[in-house]
């Protein structure tokens, strides 16, 4: 059973850029997360999907947006990229409702923003 | 604010010996209470977590200790090996939600 995937691990953007990253969640789980981990800081929680739509935010601005498929993977797109987005990006796959609190993460997305 | 407030920021233990490491939350919605675990450059890694129903939960070398009134909590780590050398982090989930807030990290360095 694979875990989270995400891809791509690593990913050099210039200011002013798009960019796209991609999240698997674990099989069986409907919710994904995603959280932005800035170097020698916690996880910071951007926003949740469920049910192909946003359900929670975190405090971060629009340029930060997402998407969930049918098939609840997901991705999330930061426009006008900034330096000060480079981060670890984390993507957080977590059971239905009922059936355990859990959230798994998956391996990260080392975003630089040059 | 919502946050959990963990300490120590950074902690240096012989090997074989105790690591414990704290965390203190403020918001008594936070339902769940995980320990993670993360090596550089990889993602965190569920640990360990408790329900406020229980005081103490132990898996292997691993113990959640739980303080409902004081709104704290604790991993100890018994017989700390230099592989469990990583940055821990403490966190709490908004009740029925997976929105999890973090602790700001506490670096472990078991020494040979």
């Amino acid at each position: 059973d694979a875990g989270v995937t995400q891809s791509p691990t690593h990913l050099i953007k210039t200011r002013g850029q798009q960019v796209t990253l991609r999240c698997s969640p674990k099989s069986g789980h409907d919710t994904v997360s995603w959280y932005q981990q800035a170097l020698g800081q916690g996880p910071q929680f951007i926003f949740q999907y469920y049910e192909e739509e946003e359900r929670q935010r975190g405090n971060f601005p629009d340029r930060f947006s997402g998407h969930q498929f049918p098939n609840y993977s997901s991705e999330l797109n930061v426009n006008a990229l900034l330096l000060g987005d480079s981060a670890l990006y984390l993507c957080a796959s977590s059971p239905p409702q009922g059936a355990g609190y859990e959230a798994f993460f998956g391996q990260g997305t080392r975003l630089t923003v040059v | 604010q919502q946050q959990v407030k963990q300490s120590p920021q950074s902690l240096i233990v012989q090997k074989g010996g105790i690591s414990i490491i704290n965390c203190a939350y403020e918001n008594t919605a936070f339902d769940y209470f995980p320990w993670y675990q993360q090596f550089p450059g990889k993602g965190p890694a569920l640990l360990i977590a408790i329900r406020p129903d229980v005081s103490e939960k132990k898996e292997g070398r691993f113990t959640i200790s739980f303080n409902k009134s004081a709104k704290q909590f604790s991993l100890h780590i018994m017989d700390s090996q230099p592989g469990d050398s990583a940055t821990y982090f403490c966190a709490g989930p908004f009740s029925g939600t997976y929105k999890y807030i973090f602790g700001t990290g506490t670096r472990l360095k078991v020494l040979a």
